[in-house]
């Protein structure tokens, strides 16, 4: 199976930050990657498809960039409301993997 | 609005089963293929099993294939995950999720149940 890791898995920020999450495939997975942003007691919400395509109604300080087997998720000016975990998503093939989630926390 | 509710969670001994439910609202629930995605108790997500629309083309990862079974009705709106043999490292918060774009990125996400799984 393909391996997703995300680093690093916790990082602390402040309000304003720019905050970059990296995740790396095992093998080359073109742009077949999703991110989601999970809170606690919440379920995970979609952020981005496709690698870098925005999902509808999500703040445009998300971008995702990268293709093959590198990706990055980019916060640009780090908002109170971004704290949470974030997930990396293979979707090109089963069975669909996840990484192991990289948590943003106030500094 | 759209959403999706899972029910049947509950503590359950090791050894036996459960049947988790997640009924969609609206959106056009015959136009989704749909997951089941677990997460564990402080531990990451684990996608588990996926039925396509028709229910014709279906999945599961390794760790409950020949265990679980999932199902959708249609006409209901809703599907479902049979859990059998349960095991004490399948305690975690259950999640259906949707795929309209048919590409296997989901959304939405139900609010999850809780399966522990305990003597």
């Amino acid at each position: 199976d393909i391996q997703m890791t995300q680093s690093p898995s916790s990082v602390s920020a402040s309000v304003g930050d720019r905050v970059t999450v990296t995740c790396r495939a095992s093998q080359d997975i073109s742009s077949w990657l999703a991110w989601y942003q999970q809170k606690p007691g919440k379920a995970p919400k979609l952020l981005i498809y496709a690698a870098s395509r925005l999902q509808r109604g999500v703040p445009s300080r998300f971008s995702g960039s990268g293709s093959g087997t590198d990706f990055t998720l980019t916060i640009t000016a780090l908002q109170p409301e971004d704290f949470a975990t974030y997930y990396c998503q293979r979707t090109n093939r089963f069975p669909l993997t996840f990484g192991g989630g990289t948590k943003v926390e106030i500094k | 609005q759209v959403q999706l509710v899972e029910s049947g969670g509950g503590l359950v001994k090791p050894g036996g089963s459960l049947r988790l439910s997640c009924a969609a609202s609206g959106f056009t629930f015959s136009d989704y293929y749909m997951s089941w995605i677990r997460q564990a108790p402080g531990k990451g997500l684990e996608w588990i099993s996926y039925i396509t629309s028709s229910g014709r083309t279906i999945y599961y990862a390794d760790s409950v294939k020949g265990r679980f079974t999932i199902s959708r009705d249609n006409a209901k709106n809703s599907v479902y995950l049979q859990m059998n043999s349960l095991r004490v490292e399948d305690t975690a918060v259950y999640y259906c999720a949707g795929d309209q774009q048919l590409a296997n990125w989901f959304d939405p996400w139900g609010q999850g149940t809780l399966v522990t799984v305990s003597s």
